[in-house]
């Protein structure tokens, strides 16, 4: 158990809704990420959250905003969902802003299905 | 701008067998990691490497890295059942956190 909870597990919606994924990162983690893994674009990184102001940007499309509150749990919010954005997304945390010498440890993620 | 590029993508093999997962990657970076996934669940750290030459090793497993070639292997040995999973590897791009990950390698051990 990694200590990052996600929820929901499963999530089954129709195109042109908005969804939220939630995530709590490991007690002591003041660094988020948000993840889309899918078949055909693998493991693509979208956002990055340090104590509450975003950090990093990846390949996040503009219907997609996350934030992170001041308890340190974030939010990814999906919007006009398209069929291509079905996927598995995971959230990561971290203690530090950046890499370095520890590993991100990943939640068990979110299925997004679009109908 | 960084690719990551593993290789092979796909293999299956018997158990007991050695075998080398090979990760290359485009552009300078001193660190690199090994995640495992198995089926449907969450991606699980194996290794940090963070300086040319590191070797680290877990069980059958064992990854190293060499900076110089911008090469990573993940050596497995006597290969067991229980270590067919997707093995990632991922690279730091300018030390800003976004890992930049290889397409994965799926590993099928037949017992």
């Amino acid at each position: 158990d990694s200590g990052v909870t996600q929820t929901p597990k499963h999530l089954i919606t129709a195109t042109g809704q908005r969804v939220t994924l939630r995530c709590s990162p490991r007690s002591g983690d003041l660094s988020v990420y948000w993840y889309q893994q899918s078949l055909d674009q693998g493991l693509q990184f979208l956002i990055q959250y340090y104590n509450g102001e975003e950090r990093a940007k990846g390949n996040i499309l503009e219907r997609f905003s996350a934030q992170q509150f001041p308890d340190l749990h974030s939010e990814l919010n999906l919007s006009s969902l398209e069929l291509g954005d079905s996927a598995l997304y995971f959230c990561a945390s971290s203690a530090s802003s950046g890499p370095y010498n520890s590993p991100l440890h990943f939640g068990n993620g979110t299925r997004l299905t679009v109908t | 701008e960084l690719k990551v590029e593993q290789n092979p993508l796909f293999l299956s093999m018997q158990e007991g067998k050695n075998y080398t997962i090979y990760c290359n990657y485009s552009t300078t970076s001193d660190r690199l990691y090994w995640y495992r996934q198995d089926p449907g669940k969450s991606l699980e750290s194996l290794f940090v490497l963070l300086s040319n030459g590191a070797v680290k090793q877990e069980g059958r497993l064992m990854a190293s890295l060499d900076t110089k070639a911008r090469l990573s292997t993940l050596h497995i040995t006597a290969a067991v059942h229980d270590l067919s999973a997707t093995y990632f590897c991922a690279v730091d791009r300018d030390s800003n956190y976004q890992l930049i990950w290889g397409a994965g390698t799926k590993l099928i051990i037949k017992p």
